[in-house]
């Protein structure tokens, strides 16, 4: 099973609609966790974090923890083409300060 | 404020060459990163350091790959001799020190390696 999984996509959302972006993680000592956007031939940008249960609101991104089910989502409202990218799930373990990625999830927006 | 710094942007090399890069952190960040990302994937990492000691060297490979940050700031990763499977984006990274700190990262050094 690995670490962090996402998945790959592509996803594919109508420009307007919320974009829904899931990962799970597998190790319960997880305690802090990130969501970065990548865009193609760029660096990682990070956009939010969470570090506790529920939601997470940052002008039109919502990041959601669950420790209990080991999940993590971002929604992404009134997606824009701007939003088509790359976002990766990042998990830090307790103890340490390693960040352990999943391989990301593509969004496509489309006009 | 400054972002991390990373030089070259793309880097061409044979195989059996061998290549460095050069990473200066956001100033006050004592903690850097060195990752590799190969396409399609997440970056994973190679090392990290705290001042200029090392934390977690665990998956750098160490026949090959090299790094180090003599005065706590700059950071350089070498790899000699290159193989083709090096070839990955490699990102530099820097944090406050704690464990919630996030991390930023710099725009990557393109390596190819033929």
């Amino acid at each position: 099973q690995k670490e962090v999984e996402q998945n790959s996509g592509p996803l594919s959302v109508p420009e307007g609609a919320i974009a829904s972006l899931n990962c799970t993680y597998s190790d319960r000592g997880s305690q802090s966790f990130f969501w970065y956007r990548q865009y193609s031939g760029k660096s990682p940008e990070l956009i939010m974090s969470i570090y506790s249960n529920g939601d997470k609101e940052d002008g039109r991104f919502t990041a959601q923890l669950n420790k209990a089910s080991q999940y993590v989502s971002l929604l992404i409202r009134d997606s824009q083409p701007s939003d088509s990218a790359t976002y990766l799930c990042a998990v830090m373990t307790f103890g340490n300060e390693k960040l352990t990625f999943g391989t990301g999830t593509r969004l496509t927006i489309i006009p | 404020e400054a972002g991390v710094a990373q030089s070259p942007r793309y880097k061409i090399i044979e195989k059996r060459q061998s290549v460095a890069f050069w990473c200066n952190p956001i100033s006050g960040h004592a903690t850097l990163y060195w990752y590799q990302q190969i396409l399609g994937q997440g970056p994973k990492l190679l090392i990290q350091f705290q001042n200029n000691g090392v934390v977690d060297d665990s998956q750098l490979p160490k026949d090959r790959f090299s790094a180090e940050r003599l005065k706590g700031v700059d950071s350089t990763l070498k790899i000699q001799p290159a193989k083709l499977e090096d070839s990955a984006v490699y990102l530099c990274a820097s944090s406050l020190v704690g464990e919630n700190n996030e991390q930023f990262f710099g725009p990557g050094t393109r390596l190819t390696v033929l």
